[in-house]
């Protein structure tokens, strides 16, 4: 069956612009995580979502991110007034439900440069 | 706080040779441990997981065994083949804590010569 993917693939935009990424999860699946790959902090966990809601957010590095679900299943990163240190790889996971017996399946990624 | 600490890399063998990568972690609770691989130009996934102490997570000729005592999760293969050229990723989730966020140690450049 299809796979969790992300669009777009690869993303440039200038300094200061707003960005969208979007994920599609597995279908039925309940939780998604975003991620964040980049050279410096490594990968690191941005947040989670069960259905539509989001208990955890503590890894959004700053107000200019945010995140939403929809009829618990795509979910659309928004970063505003995009900054240098944004650019990285933001990962998207998708799992069965709660409990380590659940896999994550990732996406392949968006690649994002802040010019 | 959480955290996964791997032996780093570029780390360079010649195919046939025995690999070990070290993982050692810091949590709260009892986490769940994993190893994770990404391939050239292809998306994270997981190679093999354990759940509590003493386990042995084992898939495609990998094996780590969760040893509690010394907080590590090593990675081992008795025969590595170039085909196992990718990047690896020890990770961790603490169940029991609202979600199942995986906390990753920095990866490991695994690159295996004919």
């Amino acid at each position: 069956g299809a796979g969790v993917s992300q669009s777009p693939s690869n993303k440039v935009t200038e300094k200061g612009k707003d960005v969208e990424l979007r994920c599609d999860p597995i279908s039925g699946h309940t939780a998604l995580y975003w991620y964040r790959q980049s050279l410096g902090q490594g990968l690191e966990f941005l947040i989670y979502f069960q259905g539509n809601s989001a208990p955890d957010k503590s890894g959004l590095p700053s107000d200019r991110f945010s995140a939403e679900r929809t009829g618990g299943s795509v979910s659309t990163l928004t970063i505003q007034r995009t900054q240098q240190e944004d650019s990285a790889v933001y990962l998207c996971a998708s799992s069965l439900g709660q409990g380590s017996s659940y896999e994550q399946y990732f996406g392949p990624g968006t690649r994002l440069t802040v010019t | 706080g959480n955290s996964v600490t791997q032996m780093e890399g570029p780390v360079t063998l010649s195919e046939e040779a025995f690999l070990t990568i070290n993982c050692t972690y810091t949590a709260t609770g009892y986490p769940s441990l994993f190893w994770y691989v990404q391939y050239p130009g292809e998306g994270l996934q997981l190679l093999l997981k354990a759940t509590k102490a003493d386990d042995k997570g084992s898939n495609k000729g990998f094996e780590a065994t969760y040893r509690k005592e010394t907080t590590s999760f090593h990675l081992e293969k008795g025969s590595v083949q170039v085909s196992d050229s990718a990047v690896y990723f020890c990770a961790l989730t603490t169940p029991g804590f609202g979600n199942e966020k995986l906390t990753f140690g920095t990866g490991t450049r695994l690159t295996i010569i004919p």
